[in-house]
């Protein structure tokens, strides 16, 4: 089955920027979604398809994906930045699963 | 708006059958291209994905526990049902219900999650 893997963690200085890499094979062929999930909550979807916003998330983050590997990017970070994020691909064939990645949690030092 | 909201037992028994219901507004899922999913999160570890249902009521399971799950749609009522057989502690965890984006592939809505811990 097709896995997707991010490091454990990250970190990032305040107003610097902080890139979150989901590795996958030929994941830039996939649609490739990205979650914010702060501790007790719920995750919330920051990016779909690759590189598009939902309504309401700053432009700060960006997606991007290329070869074996997507990124997250999150510019000018900030502390309320800091959560965990996970990667999600959805496999369309068999079973259809939803994948998700190991998560990495991002510290605003 | 879309909102959706989980509910069951916070505690069930090793060996029990857990069944959650997820209730949710702002959709249809009788409409063509809505979904709901189910996604469980062991304290402290990953997002992990358990199963779906489709506005035509086509199902699918997640491989390794399809065993275990039953999903069903009251359309009617805007709940989804999960049913899980034979609890074990592992199976604690905090159970999400999504709205699945089926041109996507994303989830674009999630309930706040409940906590379900599988003890005697």
């Amino acid at each position: 089955s097709y896995v997707l893997t991010q490091p454990p963690s990250v970190s990032v200085a305040p107003g610097q920027t902080a890139r979150i890499t989901c590795g996958g094979h030929n994941i830039g062929i996939k649609n490739l979604h990205w979650y914010q999930q702060k501790p007790g909550q719920a995750p919330v979807l920051v990016v779909h398809d690759e590189r598009a916003r939902p309504s309401g998330i700053p432009e700060r983050f960006s997606g991007s994906s290329s070869g074996n590997t997507a990124t997250l990017t999150i510019s000018r970070a900030e502390a309320g930045d800091e959560a965990a994020y996970y990667c999600q691909v959805w496999d369309s064939s068999s079973d259809h699963p939803v994948i998700f990645g190991g998560g990495t949690k991002l510290t605003v030092l | 708006q879309v909102t959706l909201r989980e509910s069951g037992p916070a505690l069930v028994k090793p060996t029990q059958t857990l069944t959650l219901t997820c209730t949710f507004s702002g959709f249809s899922l009788s409409t063509s291209g809505m979904c709901v999913t189910w996604i469980r999160q062991p304290p402290g570890k990953a997002l992990e994905w358990l199963a779906r249902i489709d506005w035509d009521d086509d199902k699918f399971y997640s491989t390794s526990l399809k065993t275990r799950l039953t999903i069903s749609k009251d359309t009617s009522k805007n709940q989804v049902v999960l049913t899980m057989t034979n609890m074990d502690p592992v199976d604690t965890a905090t159970y999400y219900c999504a709205r699945f984006f089926f041109r996507g592939g994303h989830l674009d809505h999630w309930g706040q999650g409940t906590l379900v811990t599988v003890s005697s």
